[in-house]
This record gives structure tokens, sequence and C-alpha cells, in this order.
């Protein structure tokens, strides 16, 4: 168990709607990372916060938006959802502010089909 | 550029045997490279990893090493044992307008055969 924990662990919806997936990091941990993982792309970087501020961009849609809210939570949102949307969406955190610092601590992902 | 390529993307290799797999990035800036193991229906988790600073990193049967000048990695697994097997992600760091980013290779699937 990482300690970073993520809900909902599977979602099934239709193209066109709105979704949030929500990640509690691991106590003391102050950044957020998220990640997708599709089978044709690998895990992709989306964005970073740390300690409620965005540190980090990749490659993320205009559709989706984050933020980690003063208890550190984070979530994110995808909205007008496609197909192609359908993947495994992982949270990760680490104390420092940056991934060089140490190690990044993975949930078990948020399973989104889109359908 | 910001490439991280892995490979190969499937090995399978007898227990008690070697795995080797390689990785190589494209920043010359990129000052840490770590390897993540992802087990099915898990998140990656750190095996091992190396900075910039340091040719080769071993713990137990797991090692690392990095030529900077060829700007490639590569872990080797000894002694493989059948819990071995998972998926295995090389990154490297990349640093960006602000803040840095890990870059991960796409994978690779070690099958440990018993």
């Amino acid at each position: 168990d990482s300690g970073v924990t993520q809900t909902p662990k599977h979602l099934i919806t239709a193209t066109g709607q709105r979704v949030t997936l929500r990640c509690s990091p691991r106590s003391g941990d102050l950044s957020v990372y998220w990640y997708q993982q599709s089978l044709d792309q690998g895990l992709q970087f989306l964005i970073q916060y740390y300690n409620g501020e965005e540190r980090a961009k990749g490659n993320i849609l205009e559709r989706f938006s984050a933020q980690q809210f003063p208890d550190l939570h984070s979530e994110l949102n995808l909205s007008s959802l496609e197909l192609g949307d359908s993947a495994l969406y992982f949270c990760a955190s680490s104390l420092n502010s940056g991934p060089e610092s140490g190690e990044l601590f993975f949930g078990e992902g948020s399973r989104l089909t889109v359908l | 550029g910001e490439n991280v390529e892995q490979h190969p993307s499937t090995l399978s290799v007898q227990e008690g045997d070697s795995a080797v797999i390689k990785c190589t990035y494209s920043d010359s800036a990129s000052n840490y490279f770590p390897w993540y193991k992802q087990e099915l229906g898990k998140g990656p988790q750190l095996i091992i990893d190396i900075r910039s600073n340091v040719g080769e990193k071993k713990d137990q049967r797991i090692a690392v090493t990095l030529n900077k000048t060829a700007k490639h990695f590569s872990l080797h697994i000894t002694e493989t044992q059948p819990e071995d097997s998972a998926v295995y992600f090389c990154a490297a760091s990349i640093g960006m307008e602000y803040g840095n980013k890990l870059v991960f290779g796409a994978g690779t699937i070690l099958r440990v055969k018993s």
C-alpha cells in the first residue's frame, strides 16, 4: 500500500460527459502528480501541484483541469469526454517540489471507460 | 527533445537467468533516472534510481548503469524469480519552462518462466 488513495477505482460514462477523479496523497507529501496511462501512449504526465500551486504542466488537454486543495487532496476534472480519453489515470505524490527530488508514490489508479 | 526510448517491449527469461532492459534519453540536461515496477492492477513502484553523478548503483539483485555520454541507462536483474514478472518502466527527469517532469519509457513486460 503506497498510502495514496484514488477514487473512484472504475468509472464508465458516455461521450460528452464530465467526470471528477479524486486523489489523497500520502500523509506529509506536498506534491501531487497526475498521469494518464493508455496502451498506445504509455505513462503520460499531465500536471503537478505543490502545496496548492501548479508546479509543472505536461500534455494536459484544455478539456482537462486539476486543482489541489488546502488539505492537499487533488481533483482531476475531465470534461467533454471522448472515446480516446478512456485510460487509467494515476495520481502520485512526493514530499518535495520536483520529481527529481525522490520517489513518487503512485495510487492504484482510476480506470475511466468512455462509451 | 524529451523522448525516452525503452527496449525490449517484452522479455521472457528462465527463472535464475538475468534480465537486461535498456533505455535512451534525448535531453542532455536530464540528471535523474528512476526505474519503476508495475504489477497487475497496481500503480508503478520505484525499485531503484540513479543520478547523473553516479555510473552504477546496486541493490541486491538489481543494478542500474548510466552512460551520460551515450545518454543511455540500463536495468539489470540477476537470478530472476517468478515474482519479478511485471512491467518495468524507465524514466528520465526533463526540465521545463518551470519545474521538471518525469518522462517514462513505453515499458517492458518481463516474464520469468519457472
